[in-house]
């Protein structure tokens, strides 16, 4: 079945640690997502990619970096600089680039908490 | 202001009518959505609709979009235990979300 794969499902971090969440897809799609979901808030995006090997910055995007070396997948990660990274992060995929014709698919997240 | 909002919390009877509102600023979105998340999960595509459109039936969802006000709403018919989760629009222009309604269904 196609889908979005994001792991791990809980992640801990230490204090000045770098994290890395994986999310992967195989449903060929070109455009990926990364959002944030905290409390009582909608989501936030961090950042995104159009195609491989580009990408833009989100609302959020300070604390956090990326890389699209391969269409399937789109790691983000959480750098030392993000001081409040406690969140739920989740990743999406869509089919065009322009993002403004097709829906979203969401991987199940990731939910990120300091040590 | 936000982009996007929404109330955030509905409570309803099993079998009653939910209504969920949505309001936004960006008319140049081609479609708006309607995502629900139940706990610990992501997001689930449940419907859209096209910006040139102003009701979507689907089901047991209505989409009902008025371009004027800018005005969406989801209206979920006869509802049930497992719809009580949290539910979102969202436009494409700016890749915005409300902030979600938690929706609570009640015996």
């Amino acid at each position: 079945d196609g889908g979005i794969t994001q792991s791990p499902k809980y992640l801990f971090r230490k204090e000045g640690q770098n994290v890395t969440l994986s999310c992967e897809q195989n449903l060929n799609h070109d455009a990926m997502y990364w959002y944030r979901q905290d409390p009582g808030q909608g989501l936030r995006l961090i950042y995104y990619s159009q195609i491989v090997n580009d990408f833009q910055k989100g609302d959020i995007a300070e604390g956090y970096s990326v890389s699209r070396e391969k269409k399937e997948s789109f790691p983000l990660t959480v750098t030392s600089a993000q001081k409040n990274p406690t969140a739920f992060y989740l990743c999406a995929s869509s089919a065009d680039r322009g993002h403004s014709n097709q829906p979203q698919h969401f991987g199940d997240g990731t939910r990120l908490s300091i040590l | 202001g936000e982009d996007v909002e929404q109330s955030l919390f509905l409570s309803v009877r099993e079998g009653d009518s939910s209504v969920i509102n949505c309001t936004y600023t960006d008319s140049s979105s081609t479609y708006l959505y309607w995502y629900k998340q139940e706990p610990g999960a992501g997001l689930q595509l449940l419907t859209y609709i096209f910006s040139n459109m102003d009701m979507k039936q689907d089901q047991r969802l209505t989409v009902l979009l008025n371009k004027k006000d800018k005005h969406l709403s989801l209206r979920i018919a006869d509802t049930q235990t497992g719809d009580s989760a949290i539910y979102f629009c969202a436009e494409t222009a700016k890749l915005q979300f409300g902030a979600g309604t938690q929706v609570v269904v009640t015996p």
